[in-house]
């Protein structure tokens, strides 16, 4: 089986902008979690998605969104970029929602300048 | 104070030495999460546990949850093994990971 597949892998961008990140989990797998990882902070979750809906939400602004489609894929977006939205997004995969065994893919570097 | 403790923060090691990660939590948990994330990025699941003891391989993973705490066991180690091991609490009442900052392990040939 393919494993959870981000894309880009890297991203550069200037404030103010929007961007847009796209994961792919595992086939068969349905739910669906986004993490930001900055230097020294760990991971901090961002939502978890489940059948196309949001189970779960972070303690993240509203310029943090994200969808998921009929086909499990799903997409984070963040407008109006700062500069401390630089950081490894990480999204992960699971069959269930309700944080099962996850699989991490490789994750999108995202440098806000 | 963190609701997910991790010590040492950084562990260096000579190759074949025997080594121990510790994780204390203080929420009332499901299952206790361990993961490897290697320089670049990649986060691989070793083991999700909830009581005793797991292994796989050289790495050994056990919990106590009476006393909320968690060690992660290498044996054996490897220059390969060098990575940041971050532990993640599963909590009764929320679907949702408390993470630990990680541990950033460096194994010397």
């Amino acid at each position: 089986k393919a494993g959870v597949t981000q894309t880009p892998r890297y991203l550069i961008k200037t404030r103010g902008q929007q961007v847009t990140l796209s994961c792919s989990p595992i086939s068969g797998h349905r739910s669906v979690s986004w993490y930001q990882q900055t230097p020294g902070q760990g991971l901090q979750f961002l939502f978890e998605y489940f059948s196309e809906t949001q189970r779960n939400k972070g303690n993240f602004p509203g310029r943090f969104s994200g969808r998921q489609f009929s086909n499990s894929r799903s997409e984070m977006n963040v407008s109006t970029l700062e500069l401390g939205d630089s950081a490894l997004y990480l999204c992960a995969s699971s069959l269930q929602a309700g944080n099962n065994e996850q699989f991490f893919g490789p994750g999108t570097r995202l440098t806000v300048l | 104070k963190n609701e997910v403790e991790q010590s040492p923060q950084n562990l260096t090691a000579q190759e074949g030495e025997f080594i121990t990660i510790n994780c204390s939590y203080s929420v009332g948990i499901s299952a206790l999460h361990w993961l490897q994330q290697h320089p670049g990025g990649g986060i691989v699941s070793l083991f999700m546990l909830s009581s005793g003891k797991k292994k796989h391989g050289r790495l050994i993973a056990t919990i106590n949850i009476q006393e909320k705490h968690s060690s992660l066991h290498i044996t054996a180690s490897h220059p390969r093994d060098s990575a940041v091991y971050i532990c993640a609490a599963q909590p009764n009442s929320n679907y949702q990971l408390i993470w630990g900052a990680g541990t950033k392990l460096i194994i010397k040939p």
